[in-house]
């Protein structure tokens, strides 16, 4: 499968506790997105790469959110001194600015995050 | 600002019958509008995308949505529904490819 992977699929944990989840993009995408999406709801913009270069980030929710590309290929979401709110659903999705035309993101799978 | 609004929660349609997903959009400049739809335990899949191009725009697996400027609508229709239709579908509104606003989404329910 050449698509959007993300792990872990599931993640639980207590508050307080520090989470990282990985998404590795579409080989050839340069641009790669991280989303929240709760219950009921579309997804919500957090972040994006192109390559390496973290472009835009004033939308993490709070400064307990960070995100890294070192390399321009996978990328992680960090989640320091969870909260219950932060429960939600984490997608990533990835694209490619070099095709003509509107760039189409492509996602993955998600990882659902439970802090109890 | 940019947003959407997805006029239904919920459908429900019998199979075989015709499916009509509502979206209006708002943006201050020419927007890219999408379709995805997400299947349980499923990543979102892309349905369709308008770029300014032609305004009837089709889809995979038979869907279609028609960009009306005047009425700030972006409607998604599918002729006849299948069973495998059953799914959350998202209106999407994107000005800038990097600021992509979805909608609440609308969960469609396809009786046999």
């Amino acid at each position: 499968d050449t698509g959007v992977s993300q792990n872990p699929r599931h993640k639980i944990t207590k508050r307080g506790q520090n989470v990282t989840f990985r998404c590795d993009p579409i080989s050839e995408h340069n641009r790669l997105y991280w989303y929240r999406q709760t219950l009921g709801q579309g997804p919500e913009f957090l972040t994006y790469f192109q390559n390496e270069a973290q472009l835009e980030k004033s939308r993490l929710l709070s400064d307990r959110f960070s995100a890294e590309r070192p390399k321009g290929s996978f990328s992680t979401l960090e989640i320091q001194r969870t909260e219950q709110g932060d429960s939600a659903m984490y997608l990533c999705a990835s694209s490619s600015n070099r095709a003509t035309g509107t760039d189409t993101q492509y996602f993955g799978p998600g990882t659902r995050l439970t802090v109890l | 600002a940019q947003s959407v609004t997805q006029l239904d929660s919920h459908v429900s349609v019998s199979e075989g019958t015709p499916v009509l997903l509502r979206c209006n959009y708002s943006s201050s400049y020419s927007p890219s509008l999408f379709w995805y739809v997400q299947h349980p335990n499923k990543g979102l899949q892309l349905l369709l995308k308008y770029t300014s191009a032609a305004t009837l725009v089709k889809g995979i697996n038979g869907f279609e949505a028609e960009f009306k400027k005047s009425e700030t609508s972006f409607h998604l229709t599918k002729p006849s529904a299948h069973m495998s239709d059953a799914a959350e579908y998202f209106c999407v509104v994107s000005v800038d490819n990097n600021d992509m606003r979805f909608g609440a989404g609308t969960r469609l329910t396809v009786k046999p």
